[in-house]
């Protein structure tokens, strides 16, 4: 049981280059998020999704687009990489319990490094 | 509205002693209190999380104070430990996503040192 996989670990891209970050878990979640971690200003979300083929705008979406086509992948893509794109980005996954009620952990996969030159 | 004000930024600790870590915030509609435990190069984990219907809740060395009417919450880390070393995240959260009314919302971080 891996949990929650990220691809690649780090990644240098050039400013206006595009790229996409993979999110795998194992877990059966539901529900699947990305954040991105600068410093000083802790864990912000981007986008968030709460089911196969949903996302929805989180705290920080602009510069950055999504897809869930599967239940267990949620990617997160660069179409134009700026500088300030540049941090740590996170994805976290969580679940529906037994009762119907949204589960409030969230679980971590071990982040991307990006730097946009 | 949405923010969570976490202090202090950094905090070295003796072998031994308590650390405590506090946050503020303050939407009143937040009814979940989690804080996340994060070592260098790794995601942040669990650590321990509380709901405003108690003031306190402790699992093992990690207790959590919870002051509703202060719109207040702090970890407390008893007897603190080298391998304690680490960032803490304080978070709050409001709603189920299916509503679209969801947040969670992190504090910026406490970077912890316990002294050997």
């Amino acid at each position: 049981n891996a949990g929650v996989t990220q691809t690649p670990k780090f990644r240098v891209l050039k400013t206006g280059q595009s790229m996409t970050l993979l999110c795998a878990q194992d877990m059966n979640h539901e529900y699947m998020y990305w954040y991105r971690q600068d410093p000083g200003m802790g864990l912000r979300l981007i986008h968030y999704s709460v089911g196969e083929g949903t996302t929805a705008k989180g705290e920080v979406p602009d510069g950055y687009n999504v897809s869930r086509l599967k239940k267990q992948n949620f990617l997160l893509g660069l179409e134009s990489a700026a500088p300030s794109q540049t941090s740590v980005y996170f994805c976290a996954s969580s679940y529906v319990g037994l009762s119907g009620g949204l589960q409030e952990t969230q679980y971590f996969g071990p982040g991307t490094r990006l730097l946009v030159l | 509205q949405q923010q969570v004000k976490q202090s202090p930024q950094s905090l070295i600790v003796q072998k031994g002693g308590i650390s405590i870590i506090n946050c503020a915030y303050e939407n009143t509609a937040f009814d979940y209190f989690p804080w996340y435990q994060q070592f260098p190069g790794k995601g942040p984990a669990l650590l321990i999380a509380i709901r405003p219907d108690v003031s306190e809740k402790k699992e093992g060395r990690f207790t959590i104070s919870f002051n509703k009417s202060a719109k207040q919450f702090s970890l407390h880390i008893m007897d603190s430990q080298p391998g304690d070393s680490a960032t803490y995240f304080c978070a709050a959260s409001t709603g189920a996503l299916i509503t679209g009314t969801y947040k969670y919302i992190f504090g910026t971080g406490t970077r912890l040192k316990v002294l050997a």
